[in-house]
């Protein structure tokens, strides 16, 4: 299968810093990426939805001047969390869809951001 | 609008016997059905997909779904289980089209007890 990566997997930060998080399609070119964020024992929270080339669109309740994305290519979307807080702790998944109405999603290995 | 309910937090299962985890879902038009398996600290990986066919889908690892368009219901299910299938596993609906987003229920973690 498809193969999306992550990078870091982990990353620890203080207070007040941005943290940007690298997601990845290492072997298919994928026309939309999705962002998730996921605290400890709930399920998948989809914050934004990006294309490559145009803006994200952001879910009800998600800043997007704390969380920007960047969709510059069809293998590259970034997540950069501005002036990250101790709330801003999670697990953040990454998702890329392939092209086609049929498209199918795959999912990086998540990075763990840790504000201190 | 698009929904997936997993009843069940957690399921308990011994090792060798068979398995079924719930997943009931509410979408409108055709759905696009998916499951996931989660491991600690690690992302998603794919199961298995009901997109339209058979209503008995077949996945990676031994498991099965099956599709009941009139109870709306994906059950996961395998028919001996294994300690190492103990993880958290997520049901996810995207209805038909396939530009919509994919919605993840709460997830159910399976615990296998040798």
């Amino acid at each position: 299968g498809a193969v999306v990566s992550q990078h870091p997997s982990w990353v620890i930060c203080k207070s007040g810093t941005s943290v940007k998080i690298e997601c990845r399609s290492l072997d298919f070119q994928a026309t939309t990426m999705f962002w998730y964020r996921q605290f400890p024992k709930q399920s998948l929270m989809l914050m934004a939805t990006s294309n490559e080339g145009s803006k994200a669109t952001y879910e009800q309740g998600v800043e997007k001047d704390k969380f920007l994305i960047n969709h510059a290519s069809l293998t590259l979307s970034t997540l950069t969390v501005t002036s990250a807080h101790p709330e801003d702790s999670s697990f953040y998944i990454c998702s890329a869809r392939t092209a086609g109405a049929g498209g199918e999603q795959f999912f990086g290995p998540g990075t763990r951001l840790t504000v201190l | 609008a698009q929904s997936v309910a997993q009843p069940e937090d957690q399921v308990n299962v011994a090792e060798g016997n068979p398995l079924t985890v719930k997943c009931t879902y509410s979408v409108s038009g055709n759905p696009y059905l998916f499951w996931y398996v989660q491991y600690p600290n690690r992302g998603l990986q794919f199961l298995l997909k009901y997109i339209t066919g058979d209503n008995l889908v077949k996945g990676s690892y031994g498991f099965e779904a099956e599709f009941n368009k009139s109870q709306t219901s994906f059950h996961l299910k395998k028919p001996s289980a294994l300690v190492s299938d103990s993880a958290l596993y997520f049901c996810a609906v995207r209805a038909d089209g396939g530009y919509n987003k994919l919605i993840f229920g709460a997830g159910t973690r399976l615990a296998v007890h040798p």
